[in-house]
């Protein structure tokens, strides 16, 4: 078992549905991030919040709104995406500040988005 | 803001055999340097980092890398590498931890 869990792992939507992707982290980090997997491309950046306060929104369409409760729990709530929109979406997290940054990510397994 | 190229999508290599996965970056600051490895339906784990200090870092698994700060470069090396290496491996770059810049990976695809 990882330290950061997403579910689901795999959802298929269409267009007009609302749904919501969830990541837990396990590890007392304070720092959380969203990244966009596509083939052949960079992992997109997509939002980053510490302390539960969200600190980069990475030009991200509105379509896609992110929530963080607490600093262990972050959610991508999604509304009517676009078949360009499918992709991999990957949870990470780290701990900052505390004793130091060790600037490593700790990635959940992703959850597979596939819109019709 | 910091951006980083990984030249080569793929990469086929025999069993017992050297490797090199290459990557670049741009960057207008000081950077530290990570690459990570993702194994099939896995998330990305932490091979090894540049934060300071000596510019050859060892990583878990057999793998180093070395910062060329002149040639803006990291590459990835492995002096014989094991079918279990098969994988994607990203470089990523970052300037302050809060952010963190990935390339588009290279896919090592080991071969008996």
């Amino acid at each position: 078992e990882t330290g950061v869990t997403q579910t689901p792992r795999h959802l298929v939507m269409g267009m007009t549905n609302k749904k919501s992707l969830k990541c837990e982290q396990h590890l007392g980090h304070n720092a959380m991030y969203w990244y966009k997997q596509s083939a052949k491309k960079p992992l997109e950046l997509m939002f980053v919040y510490n302390f539960k306060e969200q600190t980069e929104n990475n030009s991200v369409p509105s379509r896609f709104s992110p929530e963080c409760p607490n600093s262990s729990h972050l959610f991508l709530h999604l509304h009517t995406l676009q078949p360009e929109d499918s992709a991999l979406y990957l949870c990470a997290s780290t701990s900052r500040g505390r004793d130091g940054d060790t600037g490593e990510l700790f990635f959940g397994e992703g959850s597979r988005l596939t819109v019709l | 803001a910091q951006s980083v190229t990984q030249l080569d999508s793929q990469v086929p290599v025999f069993e017992e055999a050297p490797v090199e996965l290459r990557c670049n970056y741009s960057s207008s600051v000081s950077v530290y340097l990570f690459w990570y490895v993702q194994y099939p339906n896995q998330g990305l784990q932490l091979l090894l980092k540049y934060l300071s200090g000596s510019t050859l870092v060892k990583g878990i698994n057999g793998f180093e890398a070395e910062f060329n700060k002149s040639q803006t470069s990291f590459h990835l090396r492995k002096p014989s590498v094991h079918i279990s290496d098969t994988a994607e491996y990203f470089c990523a770059v970052s300037s302050n931890f809060n952010k963190f810049y990935f390339g588009s990976g290279t896919k090592l695809n080991v071969k008996p």
